[in-house]
């Protein structure tokens, strides 16, 4: 089945602790995103990569960094810089630019 | 800038009544892209439709429909004779053309009632 994994669904650290949020897709899609999600909220865009070896910071990128050194895979690393990083984290992927992005499951992570 | 404004938090109704949820959405740009994608409790967003902005004809998808008014820039999504499954959260997304970058709105939780 074609699609993107994220893991795991939950995620538990304490403060002052690293973090690194997995997401690997078998779309074949070149762009890959993550996205940050607090209750009520709407979606806010952490990082997001074009293309292998490149990306873009997003509106929150503070406190966040990605590699993406192979297509199928944008790890997602929340530092302890990351002032309030206990939210739902989502991963995504696109053909390209303005085309619809499918979604993974989504990781919820908690730092006490 | 772009912005999506979905001024409904919350919406309750029982099985089979219709619902509209309202989407405005503020952008300078001529050409862009409009979205909506379904949240169920699972957390995975769902895609549901895309619609440029040279494109304003109506569409509907079974019990699906958006209302795409470029004069009012609304892109408005009504669900006809609801089900219980139809619970979760809709959000609408704008991204201008030739951008990686979507916009969300904060999202309207829809809830169907038995």
């Amino acid at each position: 089945d074609g699609g993107i994994t994220q893991s795991p669904k939950y995620l538990f650290r304490k403060e002052g602790q690293n973090v690194t949020l997995s997401c690997e897709q078998n779309l074949n899609h070149d762009a890959m995103y993550w996205y940050r999600q607090d209750p009520g909220q709407g979606l806010r865009l952490i990082y997001y990569s074009q293309i292998v070896n490149d990306f873009q910071k997003g509106d929150i990128a503070e406190g966040y960094s990605v590699s993406r050194e192979k297509k199928e895979s944008f790890p997602l690393t929340v530092t302890s810089a990351q002032k309030n990083p206990t939210a739902f984290y989502l991963c995504a992927s696109s053909i390209g630019e303005s085309i619809e992005q499918y979604f993974g499951p989504g990781t919820r992570l908690t730092v006490t | 800038a772009q912005k999506v404004t979905q001024a409904q938090t919350e919406i309750s109704v029982v099985e089979k009544e219709d619902v509209t949820l309202d989407c405005v959405y503020e952008t300078r740009d001529t050409t862009y892209y409009l979205f909506w994608y379904k949240q169920p409790p699972s957390g995975e967003l769902v895609f549901l439709i895309r619609r440029n902005s040279f494109d304003e004809q109506n569409e509907i998808s079974g019990r699906y429909s958006w209302n795409f008014q470029k004069s009012t820039s609304s892109f408005n999504f009504t669900i006809t004779a609801s089900q219980v499954v139809d619970s979760a959260v809709y959000f609408c997304a704008l991204t201008p053309s030739n951008d990686y970058k979507l916009s969300f709105g904060a999202g309207t939780t829809v809830t169907v009632r038995a």
